[in-house]
């Protein structure tokens, strides 16, 4: 089966620095979902996008839904280790034919 | 308390067997999901069901078996005919097929 690509695989960043993860498709998604796991667990629920254009926050983690619902972004401002982990984005199509793929992660260090 | 169970952690198997993973969830979810995640991968569906006694094939359900006949339990067998079982295997729940998952702890399975 088809995995939807992220970018970056992998990203190292210096604590407190910046970090943006990319999830695009080829098609119209109904909403999208973006997950963490962290090293050795299970991925956890973080947020859901639905609207065309929408942006949800939670602390320094901004999402971002594309106009055309066939991208997203995850951003963490100001990098912690805590946020070390794999982000994954999840597309979800139910128009007609149900589709769930999860991307295929970006895996996140973070240099103290 | 609710959530989702998985057994066992860990599970040894010869080639040629047939096991079967356990999923239990009392969160009271309608839908429930396999999935499979090898390392540094993103993770693949097996199979997913939306209702009791009713479920549908992922991406990679060849050599994978399932059965819902309890809306809180979703054992996947792992058959014979599963060329590369070893895999970590994570079970999951959501009110609906768009609806934030939970996933349990996953269950690692080694084959030789």
């Amino acid at each position: 089966g088809q995995q939807v690509m992220q970018i970056p695989q992998y990203q190292h960043v210096q604590e407190g620095e910046d970090f943006t993860t990319y999830c695009n498709s080829s098609t119209t998604l109904s909403n999208i979902q973006w997950y963490k796991q962290r090293p050795g667990g299970h991925p956890v629920f973080l947020i859901q996008l639905v609207k065309s254009g929408e942006v949800k926050k939670q602390k320094r983690l901004t999402f971002q839904f594309g106009e055309a619902k066939k991208n997203s972004s995850l951003h963490i401002t100001a990098t912690q280790t805590t946020d070390v982990g794999t982000y994954f984005c999840v597309h979800i199509s139910n128009f007609g034919n149900e589709k769930l793929t999860f991307g295929t992660g970006t895996r996140l260090t973070i240099i103290p | 308390d609710g959530g989702i169970t998985q057994s066992p952690k860990y599970l040894f198997r010869k080639e040629g067997q047939n096991v079967t993973l356990s999923c239990e969830q009392n969160l009271n979810h309608d839908a429930m999901y396999w999935y499979r995640q090898d390392p540094g991968q993103g993770l693949r569906l097996i199979y997913y069901s939306q209702i009791v006694n009713d479920f549908q094939k992922g991406d990679i359900a060849e050599g994978y078996s399932v059965s819902r006949e309890k809306k809180e339990s979703f054992p996947l067998t792992v058959t014979s005919a599963q060329k590369n079982p070893t895999a970590f295997y994570l079970c999951a729940s959501s009110t609906t097929f768009t609806g934030e998952q939970y996933f349990g702890p996953g269950t690692r399975l080694t084959v030789t």
